[in-house]
Formats: C-alpha cells, structure tokens, sequence
C-alpha cells in the first residue's frame, strides 16, 4: 500500500545549485501535504506544508509545489546548502476534521549536497 | 523553541516484557501521536489522543498497545507483552489546536525499541 511514493532513494547536488525532491500519492481524499527532514539519531523534522487549496508555497529557501490534477508535488531547496543533507520525507493526511492526523509518509529521499 | 523530549533514548527489553516508553510533548499542544518506523521502513501512525481519549488508531495498535496521559505534561505508549517485530524507532509527536485541522506535528527524537 504506496499511498505515497517518493521514487527517488537518493539525489546528489551540488552546494549552490537546486535540489529537486518529489513526491506522488494516489489517495484523493489527501488535502494537507507536508515535508519534513530528518537525520540520523532524529526525529523528523517539520520543514514546510501546503493545504490542497493552493498551489504553492514559500518559506525562504524551501517552496513547495502542488499539483493536484497530477496528484504530484516537489519540494525545491535553492540554494541547496551542505546542512540540507539528510533524509526527506513527503507525508499527507486526508481531511477527518481538526486533531485528526493520520499522516501517511512516503519510504523518503536521501539528499547528498556536496560542498 | 519548545520541543518534544521522549525518554529513553533507547530501550532494550527481552520478549514478552512489558516497556513504558515516555514523551513530554510541547507544552501548548493539545493532540499527541504515537508513530513508529521499522528499519529500512516507512513512519508509520500508530495512534492519536486529545481531551484524554484515543481518537484515531491504525491497525498496528492493538490490545498489546496503551497510551495515556498520566499527568498534564507526560504521555506514555504501554506495550504490554513486547515481540520480536515491536522492535522500531517509536516517535511521539504533537501538535497544536487551530488552522483547521492543518497544523504541522513536532516530533521528538524517538526512543529505539529493541526486543531480544
């Protein structure tokens, strides 16, 4: 059951260029979508979210995308920085009204930024 | 900025013990989670709890598995007769009331599970 898939394993960038992560999900009754990092010996860390109702979102150096007719969204990080390696993870949750957070997380992508 | 702390880090246990693992969500928040990831394995829900009840729970957590809130800052998850496949990285999260529904859950570090 891959309600959400993220096919990328791994991504190698180089510091200063954009790193590319996505992510597809098959389950249409997802309206929260959220990114978060983690790495090792952590928990997971909250990066950046995007409700259903809108395409885009920007935090600094982190902007997500949504595509909703393609049930696809991508994180950018530009410029990518060799803090932001670590493992990332896509999640979503359907909407069951507020406290109701059965997140569903994606296998993650492991993301290499070499100085 | 407040975080969750979960205690301990890591727990090892043998087959068939009972294990308490411990988390101080953040202070404000008002809905905790219990989540866990296997090795090599996606996170995974394993149970949601606010105003002192459970209110969602996944196919993981059975009759084996308890959470509760024993005062007003700890929640604990109870796994009764520990098995070999409870062995995991256990992460409690929070996260606070408001923005519908949609706000983001803080994790803690996770306690590592190990059953032998």
């Amino acid at each position: 059951d891959q309600q959400v898939k993220q096919n990328s394993p791994s991504l190698s960038v180089q510091e200063g260029r954009i790193s590319i992560l996505n992510c597809d999900y098959t389950n249409s009754m997802f309206d929260y979508f959220l990114w978060y990092k983690k790495y090792p010996a952590e928990g997971p860390t909250f990066l950046i979210s995007i409700s259903s109702i809108k395409d885009k979102n920007e935090d600094g150096r982190f902007t997500v995308f949504l595509n909703k007719s393609a049930k696809h969204l991508s994180l950018h990080i530009v410029p990518s920085q060799p803090g932001d390696s670590a493992v990332y993870f896509c999640a979503a949750k359907p909407y069951s009204g507020a406290g109701s957070y059965q997140l569903t997380f994606g296998k993650g992508t492991k993301l290499s930024v070499i100085p | 900025e407040p975080e969750v702390t979960q205690t301990p880090s890591h727990q090892v246990t043998q087959m068939g013990q009972e294990v308490i693992l411990r988390c101080v969500p953040i202070s404000n928040h008002l809905y905790f989670y219990w989540y866990r990831q296997i090795l090599g394995q996606k996170v995974e829900f394993l149970v949601s709890f606010y105003n002192n009840e459970i209110s969602e729970k996944s196919e993981i957590f059975d009759d084996q598995f308890s959470v509760e809130r024993p005062d007003g800052s700890n929640f604990t998850l109870k796994i009764r007769s520990t098995k070999l496949e409870d062995s995991a990285m256990y992460f409690c999260a929070s996260s606070s009331p408001g923005q519908g529904g949609n706000s983001p859950l803080h994790f803690g570090n996770g306690t590592r599970l190990t059953v032998t």
